[in-house]
C-alpha cells in the first residue's frame, strides 16, 4: 500500500521569507502523481501544485515550487516570499496513474503540516 | 474547474441518529469520492461513489454505517448512520474528471453529542 509521510506537524515563517515543507512517500509504482493541497480554516481544499512522476523537471507555480527526488521518494514544497494568506494546513498527496494512462483515482494524503506566517 | 456545493456546512447531532450530507456538482463528473478528516488529522478515503451502482468502500468503512448514493453524474449523498461521538469529523466530497485534477466541496463539520 502507498503511504505518504509529512514529518513536520507545524512550521512557521516570517512574511516575505522562504519556507520548505517536507514530504516522503512509499510506493512500488513507477507512474504516479504527487500533489500539494492547501486547507485554510475555511476547510476548502485547494490544489497548490502537482508533479507527474515521469517528469524530471520540478513543477513551479508562481511562488510555489517543488523539489522532486524520485529515487529518494521525496517531494518537498518551497514557498517563496511568504504571505499572510499562505497560512493554512498543507497536505502532500499521492495518486497512482491508472492503467491506460488515465488520470482518475483516489488520493492518499499525508498527515499535514500547519504553516503559520508571522507578519 | 467545476464547483461542488456541499450541504450542510456543519451540524450538531445526537448520538444514535443519522445525518445525510449532499454534494451537488455544477457539471457532470465521472468520479466522486467521500473523505473523512478526523480532528487535526489527515483525510482518509471512505469510498468511491459509483453512478448507478453500489459504492466501493475502503478498508474499515462499511455500507451499513456510511451508505452512499449517486443517482446521476452531478449528485451524491453520504449518510452517517447511528452516530456516535467517534464520528465527529469533517466530511468532504470530491469530484474528478479525466484530464483534470480533483476538486473538493467545502466540507461538513459534524459534531456528535
Amino acid at each position: 500500500a502507498q503511504t505518504v509521510t509529512q514529518s513536520q506537524p507545524e512550521m512557521s515563517v516570517q512574511e516575505a521569507e522562504t519556507v520548505t515543507l517536507s514530504c516522503t512517500y512509499d510506493t512500488s509504482e513507477s507512474d504516479y502523481y504527487l500533489f500539494w493541497y492547501k486547507q485554510p480554516p475555511s476547510r476548502q481544499m485547494i490544489l497548490v501544485i502537482r508533479q507527474e512522476a515521469y517528469k524530471q523537471q520540478n513543477a513551479t507555480e508562481n511562488r510555489f515550487s517543488v523539489n522532486f527526488q524520485k529515487a529518494a521518494k521525496s517531494f518537498s514544497l518551497k514557498i517563496s516570499d511568504s504571505q499572510l494568506g499562505d497560512a493554512a494546513m498543507y497536505f502532500c498527496a499521492y495518486r497512482i496513474t491508472n492503467a491506460g494512462g488515465t488520470s482518475y483515482g483516489k488520493l492518499t494524503f499525508g498527515q499535514g503540516t500547519i504553516l503559520t506566517v508571522h507578519p | 474547474s467545476a464547483v461542488i456545493s456541499q450541504k450542510p456546512s456543519r451540524d450538531i447531532c445526537q448520538r444514535g441518529t443519522s445525518l445525510t450530507i449532499q454534494c451537488q456538482v455544477d457539471s457532470q463528473v465521472t468520479m466522486m469520492f467521500w473523505y473523512r478528516q478526523q480532528p487535526g488529522q489527515s483525510l482518509t478515503l471512505i469510498a468511491t461513489a459509483n453512478q448507478g451502482s453500489e459504492a466501493t468502500y475502503e478498508s474499515g468503512f462499511v455500507i451499513d454505517k456510511f451508505p452512499i448514493s449517486r443517482p446521476n453524474l452531478t449528485f451524491s449523498t453520504l449518510t452517517v448512520s447511528n452516530m456516535s461521538p467517534e464520528d465527529s469529523s469533517i466530511y468532504l466530497c470530491s469530484g474528478q474528471e479525466s484530464g483534470t485534477e480533483a476538486f473538493f466541496g467545502q466540507g461538513t463539520r459534524l459534531t456528535v453529542v
